[in-house]
C-alpha cells in the first residue's frame, strides 16, 4: 500500500546543531508539504514543493530550509536549531497540484531543542 | 497574514446527539476550503474538499456546507458517535494555505 513516512518519529538535540527530518511518499504525489503544529497555533505551513526542483517558502519558514531531488522525498532542513523550533513536524503530500488536491499526513516527528 | 477561525474551540456532545461547528475565512481570493478530521496520537485526515460557493457535501453522518461570499463553513455531525471525538480542523486556500486552529469535539457516552 502507499504511503507517506516520516523519520524519526522522535528526536532531541541542541540548539545550533542541524537537524534534517526526512519525508518520504509512495504515491507519486508531485505536491509535497510541511508543517509545525504547535499549541494554540494549528498547523502553520514551513515550505512546499510542486514538483522536482521547485520549492516555496510557507507561512513560518525562517530557520529551515527544504531540498527536492526526487518525487519522492522532501527533507526538512532546520540549519541552526533553535529553542523555538521545538514542535511537531508534520509532512503531507497531494496528488492534485494547487488548492484542490485533498492532503495525505505522514505520523509527525517530534523535535525537542533543548 | 489572514486569519481562519474555527469555533467554538471545544465542544462537549452527548451521543445521539447531532452537532454542528463553523469555520470563517476571508471573502475574497477564495481558491478551496477543505476539512480535515485529527484524530488523538493519529495523523489529519481528508473530510471534504469545497470549491464552488453553495457546495454540499456529505460522507455518512458528517456533512459540509459552504458560503463563499460571506467567508463561512459549516461541518454538521448526525448523531454523534464515541468515534466522532477528535479535532475538526478547516484549511483555507487562496495562493496559500491557511489551516485553522480546529475544534475539539468531545462525545459524552
Amino acid at each position: 500500500d502507499a504511503e507517506i513516512t516520516q523519520s524519526p518519529r522522535h528526536k532531541i538535540t541542541e540548539t545550533g546543531r542541524q537537524v534534517t527530518l526526512a519525508c518520504h511518499q509512495t504515491w507519486n504525489h508531485n505536491n509535497m508539504f510541511w508543517y509545525r503544529q504547535d499549541l494554540g497555533h494549528g498547523l502553520r505551513l514551513i515550505h512546499y514543493s510542486y514538483g522536482v526542483q521547485d520549492t516555496n517558502k510557507g507561512e513560518v519558514s525562517d530557520g529551515y530550509s527544504v531540498s527536492r531531488s526526487n518525487t519522492e522525498d522532501l527533507p526538512l532542513t532546520l540549519e541552526s536549531a533553535a529553542s523555538s523550533q521545538t514542535s511537531v513536524y508534520f509532512c503531507a503530500s497531494s496528488e492534485v497540484a494547487g488548492t484542490t488536491g485533498e492532503q495525505f499526513f505522514g505520523p509527525g516527528t517530534r523535535l525537542t531543542v533543548l | 497574514i489572514l486569519n481562519v477561525e474555527q469555533s467554538p474551540q471545544s465542544l462537549h456532545v452527548q451521543e445521539g446527539d447531532s452537532t454542528n461547528f463553523t469555520c470563517s475565512f476571508p471573502s475574497s481570493n477564495f481558491y478551496a476550503l477543505h476539512w480535515y478530521r485529527w484524530e488523538t496520537a493519529k495523523s489529519p485526515e481528508a473530510l471534504f474538499v469545497m470549491t464552488l460557493n453553495g457546495d454540499e457535501k456529505k460522507k455518512g453522518r458528517i456533512s459540509a456546507t459552504l458560503n463563499t461570499k460571506e467567508g463561512y463553513s459549516y461541518l454538521y455531525i448526525k448523531g454523534s458517535q464515541p468515534e466522532d471525538s477528535a479535532t475538526y480542523l478547516c484549511a483555507f486556500y487562496d495562493d496559500k494555505i491557511i489551516f485553522g486552529k480546529g475544534t475539539r469535539l468531545h462525545i459524552l457516552p
